[in-house]
């Protein structure tokens, strides 16, 4: 079946500028992660859905990054003002259960001139 | 905080060879799950292995297998009979509940 499927796969933004990074689960999945993964790191933690809900936002850096996932299928990570610091390769991974095992979707690498 | 580390940014093998890649972690837990992910450069995250920290049997897939040691808190990858499609970055990561760590990763060469 379809993997965990993230849009774009690149993008180049403007200093100041919105962005807004789409993640499609796999289905049926009720947990999803959104990690961040900077140049010659391994994924970092940002926030973790148990359906609709963030269960765990404690790995936002601040207030500029916020995520939401009305349906409980599809998430988007949206975030402000981007810095040139945002640049990363930003990863989604869901589960079947909150505690299952994660699959990864092949990330967006987010390029802020 | 739980942390890993990958100690070796850097490793290569010959093929055919045998290689095996260094994971250190922290925590305070005694229920956690541990894993190695590859990273190819497609980036898409591959499970290669898990290990439950309850187990004592070190967990083995095909020609991948780990050696843990739970009071050490020591976790290594071992890649039997080394084939060019091995290489990428690999991850060590540490996951208790919802709280999945990862470490910064090791780049396996696979020479021919």
């Amino acid at each position: 079946g379809a993997g965990v499927s993230q849009t774009p796969s690149n993008k180049v933004t403007e200093k100041g500028k919105y962005v807004e990074l789409r993640c499609d689960p796999i289905s049926g999945h009720t947990a999803l992660y959104w990690y961040r993964q900077s140049l010659g790191q391994g994924p970092e933690f940002l926030i973790y859905f148990q359906g609709t809900g963030a269960a765990d936002d404690s790995g936002l850096p601040n207030d500029r990054f916020f995520a939401v996932r009305p349906e409980g299928s599809v998430s988007t990570l949206k975030i402000q003002r981007t810095e040139r610091g945002d640049s990363a390769v930003y990863l989604c991974a869901s589960s079947l259960v909150g505690e299952g095992e994660q699959y990864f979707g092949p990330g967006t690498r987010l390029t802020v001139t | 905080a739980q942390t890993v580390t990958q100690s070796q940014p850097e490793m290569s093998v010959q093929e055919a060879e045998t290689v095996t890649l260094s994971c250190t972690y922290d925590t305070s837990e005694s229920d956690y799950y541990l894993f190695w992910y590859k990273q190819p450069p497609s980036r898409q995250m591959i499970l290669v292995i898990r290990q439950e920290a309850y187990k004592q049997q070190n967990a083995t897939e095909n020609r991948f297998s780990v050696n843990f040691q739970k009071a050490a808190k020591s976790f290594s990858l071992k890649i039997s009979d080394s084939q060019l499609g091995d290489a990428a970055m690999y991850f060590c990561a540490y996951r208790n509940y919802n709280d999945m760590r990862f470490g910064a990763g090791t780049r396996l060469t696979v020479k021919p």
